[in-house]
């Protein structure tokens, strides 16, 4: 069983429509990132929380360390939107990322 | 603020070749990592350095070898190039644990 699991794999969904991504993740970790790639592109990040709820422009995260899930949500979703975004918790004893294997989201104008 | 830099951006090499990959931060992280991304799976730990002086390895580290340089440069070689090893690779550093983590563009190597 993967340690981090994300749901759904693959998203697509017309523009301006209201978007969730989740994560769930077995170890018990201290932190979380939500991270986003960009076909042929680099790794960033957009969000690390540990606890509540973050906002920024038009993405929210939130974490419940407790049930050991956390969600991505994008609001009035745009084409720019479309990516890989990717759940990375800090766990083990070393506190490295665990990383999920991704949610394509393909957001159609 | 160029954050983490990777080169190349893209390489391809014939097996059995070597070839070492740069990375460098300039945010005085302690911390730099380096991951494998390969279709279908999540990017993986190939080794990393919690601190400058020390290095250990990840969760698939055969075939690999690192060096930290200084506390700017972390650099991973492949000794034996293998077809096995084509993937894209990605450099990460953050100051210590539980702080935001910083990625580079990273490098797509061809193994033929």
């Amino acid at each position: 069983k993967n340690e981090v699991e994300q749901s759904p794999q693959n998203l697509t969904a017309q523009e301006g429509e209201f978007i969730t991504i989740n994560c769930s993740y077995s170890v018990g970790i201290s932190a979380l990132h939500w991270l986003q790639q960009h076909p042929g592109g680099g790794i960033v990040s957009l969000f690390m929380l540990s606890s509540g709820k973050k906002k920024h422009g038009r993405l929210i995260a939130t974490i419940n360390i407790q049930e050991k899930h956390s969600s991505l949500h994008i609001t009035a979703s745009h084409p720019r939107d479309s990516a890989v975004y990717i759940c990375a918790p800090y766990g083990g004893s070393q506190g490295n990322l665990i990383f999920g294997k991704g949610t394509k989201l393909s957001v159609k104008p | 603020n160029a954050g983490v830099t990777q080169t190349p951006k893209f390489q391809v090499l014939k097996t059995g070749q070597s070839m070492t990959l740069q990375c460098a931060q300039d945010m005085n992280h302690n911390s730099m990592y380096w991951y494998r991304q390969d279709p279908g799976m999540g990017l993986r730990l190939i080794y990393y350095s919690a601190s400058e002086g020390t290095t250990d390895k990840g969760e698939v580290p055969n075939g690999y070898n690192v060096s930290r340089l200084n506390k700017r440069e972390f650099s991973l070689r492949l000794e034996s190039a293998a077809p096995s090893q084509t993937s894209v690779y990605f450099c990460a550093s953050r100051q210590d644990r539980d702080t935001e983590a910083f990625f580079g563009q990273g490098t797509r190597l061809t193994v033929v």
